[in-house]
């Protein structure tokens, strides 16, 4: 399957930073991006649905001013977490979906953020 | 966008026996996919199954899928200590949705 990669794998901050996390497809253009959130012992919960140059469409309940996406290319995406507090520390996937017509859609590694 | 259900929520068994997961879902699929997640790591794919396919096959994994009844099952033969870990189906309808997924320990 296609490879989407995550950076940083982890990261720590204090409360109050910004933290951006990138996404990246690496063999493929991913027109759709998404980005979920996961709680310990929890399952992945979308936050948030990019198409490639438009604004991100936010799940019920995400704040969009907290949140930020940026879908700028049809390879990268990045999540900045702004102000972040201890209740943001999760962990953060993303995905690429291509243009396929079986919609499939590949996932990344993953970013464990805590904020202490 | 729909969510995938996956039954049991918790499985324990022993090393080399089999493993059987269920996912329902509520609407039409283009495909349905079976991810395992360790504790505190990422998705790891295992095996996709389109709408039109009925059985697929990969290793000691075996996935069914019965669109008539909206479910999927994921069948792990000769389990081992490593396959612990919980694992998920995503359906797809314009995003994927996560079901809550299923813990599955096997005890050596």
């Amino acid at each position: 399957g296609a490879v989407v990669s995550q950076h940083p794998s982890w990261v720590i901050c204090k409360s109050g930073t910004s933290v951006k996390i990138e996404c990246r497809s690496l063999d493929f253009q991913a027109t759709t991006m998404f980005w979920y959130r996961q709680f310990p012992k929890q399952s992945l919960m979308l936050m948030a649905t990019s198409n490639e140059g438009s604004k991100a469409t936010y799940e019920q309940g995400v704040e969009k001013d907290k949140f930020l996406i940026n879908h700028a290319s049809l390879t990268l995406s990045t999540l900045t977490v702004t102000s972040a507090h201890p209740e943001d520390s999760s962990f953060y996937i993303c995905s690429g979906r291509g243009q396929g017509i079986y919609n499939e859609q590949f996932f990344g590694p993953g970013t464990r953020l805590t904020v202490l | 966008s729909q969510q995938g259900e996956e039954d049991p929520q918790a499985l324990s068994i022993q090393e080399g026996e089999n493993a059987t997961m269920n996912c329902s879902y509520k609407t039409s699929i283009n495909n349905l996919q079976w991810y395992r997640q360790n504790s505190g790591r990422g998705l790891v794919h295992l095996i996709l199954i389109r709408s039109n396919e009925r059985e697929k096959h990969s290793g000691r994994l075996r996935v069914t899928l019965d669109t008539s009844k909206k479910s999927s099952s994921l069948l792990i033969t000769a389990s081992r200590a490593a396959d612990t870990a919980s694992y998920f189906c995503a359906t797809d309808e314009g995003d994927f949705v996560f079901g809550p997924g299923t813990r599955l320990s096997v005890l050596p």
